[in-house]
């Protein structure tokens, strides 16, 4: 079946980087876009950008526009996420998921990644 | 961007009762470019109707969507106890794609 299996949790401080990675199964690799969606505690659901695993194109989201970098790695169907100069509005759980039908709504869901920024 | 807002924020209801979900967009989204998304405590979401009225796969009949333009409307015909969740609407007619906040169901 088709699955998105996250990394796991992350610590970091003000001003660091993190890299979350999504690792696909199940379908090919390469025909869907993969989406990074992030939820704050007790928030809602923010979309930060996504993927082409084909090309490596990618699109991000106006409010993250040179805070993020989205990577691939076709040799393990793998997709990364890297967000920079952190602070503590950016401790959420991070999702990656996949286009459901080649339009961008989004099914599956990997299993989110905590990631919590504090001094 | 677009803005989506859902009312009410929380629906208290019984089980086998009807809830009805509504959702307004600050503009028109092109066609029926909505999705609807059901999140229970410590789960990621899942897609529940795209297209503003296709139910995904494995859905349950009971769940159906509505509207069109501005308007969207997630209807529950009868409320099953693994239904009490948050909902989420979402508009992919324009970018950035953008979600609603939220409407709890939670048992009454």
């Amino acid at each position: 079946q088709v699955q998105l299996v996250q990394s796991g949790a992350e610590v970091r401080k003000p001003g660091a980087s993190v890299k979350v990675s999504c690792r696909a199964s199940g379908y090919t690799f390469t025909k869907y876009y993969i989406y990074w969606v992030r939820q704050a505690p007790g928030q809602g659901l923010e979309w930060m950008g996504r993927i082409n695993p084909n090309s490596g194109g990618t699109t991000y989201a106006p409010k993250f526009l040179g805070r993020v970098t989205m990577t691939r790695d076709t040799s393990i169907n793998t997709v990364y996420m890297d967000l920079s100069r952190l602070t503590s509005d950016d401790t959420a759980v991070y999702y990656c998921a996949r286009e459901y039908l080649q339009d961008p709504f989004f099914d599956p869901w990997g299993q989110g990644t905590l990631v919590s920024v504090s001094s | 961007e677009i803005v989506l807002t859902q009312s009410p924020g929380t629906l208290s209801l019984s089980p086998g009762e009807r809830a009805t979900l509504s959702c307004r967009a600050s503009q028109s989204v092109g066609s029926s470019y909505f999705a609807w998304y059901q999140q229970k405590p410590g789960q990621a979401p899942r897609l529940l109707i795209y297209g503003a009225s296709n139910r995904a796969t494995g859905v349950p009949e009971r769940f159906s969507g509505s509207g069109s333009g501005r308007d969207l409307t997630l209807t529950i015909s009868r409320l099953e106890p693994e239904d009490f969740a948050v909902y989420y609407c979402q508009q992919y007619g324009n970018s950035p794609w953008t979600f609603g906040q939220g409407t709890k169901v939670e048992i009454k």
